[in-house]
């Protein structure tokens, strides 16, 4: 198994600021993803995080808005950018290892609120 | 496109009572089903997956391809198995890449 640790936990955030969200895995795993999961909704795959190279998007998440990084096989930031209410949301990271790409191990989250 | 739908919101039953939280998906190819679930306080972790066919927590799915279905059974229910239940689809297709589709959910309350 892996363990997934994010920070913070929760924040509170005024509109148009920007939040960056770190993930930590305990052990090296080859894929990492990122899901928002908005009140009383289902989880959404933002983008997957590769590692050394740009993110893969999702259809109705940008670059811009969701700048993700990845600078090696165990750590990965999302930033939520230019905030607005809509934002507000729970963000989840998890990561998977080589082969079982659907087994996937889940951060504790991050419960993000704009205000 | 892929789909999977969780019916019920809300499932209620006393301890003891058989259990059957329901997924229907909705895909051309043939995909790998997943439970995942989450108990109050908890990450979300993963339950089972079709195609190891096993019990855990005495839960198990089967994969009806026909009614392209993916129910989630236990016989007899525990106060320890309310949460919310997640059915998941990862389709076996490059043109998806890795993306795992989670359904709405469904939380489990059993009563004493």
């Amino acid at each position: 198994s892996a363990v997934i640790s994010q920070k913070p936990s929760r924040d509170i955030c005024q509109r148009g600021t920007s939040l960056t969200i770190q993930c930590q895995v305990d052990s090296q795993v080859t894929m990492m993803f990122w899901y928002r999961q908005q009140p009383g909704q289902s989880l959404t795959l933002i983008a997957t995080a590769n590692q050394g190279s740009e993110a893969t998007y999702e259809s109705g998440f940008v670059i811009d808005k969701f700048p993700i990084s990845r600078p090696n096989l165990t750590f990965s930031t999302l930033t939520v950018s230019n905030m607005s209410p809509e934002d507000s949301s729970i963000y989840l990271c998890s990561a998977a290892r080589q082969g079982t790409p659907y087994e996937q191990y889940f951060g504790p989250g991050t419960r993000l609120t704009v205000t | 496109a892929q789909r999977v739908t969780q019916p019920e919101k809300l499932l209620s039953v006393f301890k003891g009572a058989p259990v059957e939280l329901k997924c229907n998906y909705s895909y051309s190819g043939s995909p790998e089903l997943f439970w995942y679930v989450q108990y109050s306080r908890q990450r979300l972790q993963l339950l089972l997956r079709h195609i190891s066919r096993e019990s855990i927590k005495g839960f198990t799915a089967d994969l009806n391809k026909g009614e392209t279905s993916f129910h989630l059974k236990k016989p007899f229910a525990q106060e320890e198995d309310s949460a919310m239940y997640y059915c998941a689809l990862g389709p076996q297709s490059m043109e998806y890449g890795n993306k795992l589709v989670f359904g709405a959910g469904t939380i489990l309350r059993v009563k004493s």
